[in-house]
């Protein structure tokens, strides 16, 4: 019964690939974000997306676009992968306007070679 | 431009100590603020969010407190345990979406049987 599940936990991938990781939720959240950790550790928001706006960080290079198929859906397709792009992906969830907690995702660790 | 910061970085304690972790933030116009743990190869565990109406949260042994006049926040652990071992973050949302998250870079809390 996992709230935020992402796959793969793990991707390794050659440069110039093109490739996508899966998040999905069940707990009725309005909204999905991806957010990414870099090899620092620091956490830095990508995207936030529900059903009427989706908002990018301007930091991120237009390679990386979300998609969501349905509301319980934020997928994350990475075109022309980068070394400067392995890090470990994040997939979270909110309900806005609650005041909820953030629910996060295991993680995807994405490894480009 | 809103910058959040935590002190110390890394913290080492005996089993049964009382801790402070300590969150600051430069732009005192939050919504809330939320405490997380994060364990190796996991993702984020939401401990504690406060609102901007209130002064502290408390949780089991957690107790986080807000003070957004001054822009700090501190989380106390009390007689900590070594299962509390983590990574622990502070975050405040910015851009008017609750889920747009600004995190501190973490403090790493090691607590030795």
């Amino acid at each position: 019964d996992t709230a935020v599940s992402q796959t793969p936990k793990y991707l390794v991938t050659q440069m110039g690939n093109d490739k996508s990781i899966k998040c999905e939720q069940n707990l009725g959240h309005d909204t999905m974000y991806w957010y990414k950790q870099d090899s620092k550790k620091f956490l830095k928001i990508m995207f936030s997306y529900n059903n009427k706006e989706l908002i990018i960080n301007e930091t991120v290079p237009n390679r990386f676009s979300p998609k969501s198929p349905d509301k319980a859906h934020l997928n994350l397709h990475i075109n022309s992968l980068e070394l400067g792009d392995s890090a470990v992906y994040f997939c979270a969830s909110s309900q806005e306007g609650g005041q909820s907690p953030l629910h996060f995702g295991n993680g995807t660790r994405l490894t480009v070679t | 431009k809103q910058e959040v910061t935590q002190i110390p970085a890394a913290l080492s304690v005996p089993e049964g100590e009382n801790l402070v972790l300590n969150c600051s933030f430069t732009d005192s116009a939050i919504y809330n603020l939320q405490w997380f743990r994060q364990d190796p190869g996991k993702g984020l565990t939401s401990l504690l969010l406060i609102q901007s109406s209130q002064r502290e949260q408390t949780s089991g042994r957690l107790n986080a407190s807000l003070d957004k006049s001054s822009g700090r926040s501190t989380l106390y652990i009390a007689a900590s345990q070594p299962g509390d071992s983590a990574t622990y973050l502070c975050a405040v949302p910015y851009g008017g979406s609750q889920g747009n998250l600004i995190f501190g870079k973490g403090t790493k809390l090691s607590v030795k049987p």
